[in-house]
């Protein structure tokens, strides 16, 4: 049971450039999410997916897409690279309602856009 | 205004001292408020949760909400070195779910042998 796994851990990206951060688990958790943590902002809600083919949008969506094509799957993709967009980015996943409560994060993506 | 605001320290205090740290939060929809705990360069893990008012306590952490207040505290008595870490207080509609956390900034605390 490997819980929330993230790659890459580390990634330098030229402005413009774009790329996908992968999350898995293997939890079986219905509900996934992206935050980004950034200094003195704290973690912010990026996208989130409360099943496989549902996504919405959090509190900052700009310049990021994803999809949810299976329930283990999350990718957060960047479109087209900007400094602004460097930081550490965590996948969460947890249960839905019912089967008690279970928020997991992963170790996160240092992203670095220069 | 931030929903949920944080003094991010960082704050050291000695080995065995009881620490006191400390949120307020602005939206009264937001009924589960949550501590995590975030070692450095890993991702936050559920340290407690708390709903409506009151206390919680496990171990040596005590969880409290003061809702007239919008006052959130977390307590860690006969602190040790391993609770260095960053603290990071949340609220949530939810219990289940993380997609609807909204965090402070994170006090940074360490404890000196």
């Amino acid at each position: 049971n490997a819980g929330v796994t993230q790659t890459p851990k580390f990634q330098v990206l030229k402005t413009g450039q774009s790329m996908t951060l992968q999350c898995a688990q293997d939890m079986n958790h219905e509900y996934m999410s992206w935050y980004r943590q950034d200094p003195g902002m704290g973690l912010r809600l990026i996208h989130y997916s409360v099943g496989a083919g549902i996504t919405d949008q959090g509190e900052v969506p700009n310049g990021y897409n994803v999809s949810r094509s299976t329930t283990e799957d999350f990718p957060l993709r960047l479109l087209s690279a900007a400094p602004s967009q460097t930081s550490v980015y965590f996948c969460a996943s947890s249960y839905s309602g019912g089967r008690g409560y279970g928020y997991t994060f992963g170790s996160g993506t240092r992203l670095t856009v220069v | 205004q931030k929903e949920v605001e944080q003094d991010p320290g960082p704050l050291s205090v000695p080995e065995g001292a009881i620490v006191s740290l400390n949120c307020t939060y602005s939206n009264s929809a937001f009924q589960y408020f949550m501590w995590y705990r975030q070692y450095s360069r890993k991702g936050p893990e559920l340290l407690m949760y708390t709903y409506s008012s009151g206390n919680k306590e496990d171990g040596r952490f005590t969880a409290q909400v003061d809702k007239s207040s919008k006052y959130i505290s977390l307590f860690i008595r006969d602190s040790q070195p391993s609770d260095s870490a960053t603290y990071l207080c949340a609220k949530s509609p939810f219990l289940q779910g993380a997609q609807k956390l909204v965090f402070g900034q994170g006090t940074r605390l360490t404890i000196n042998p």
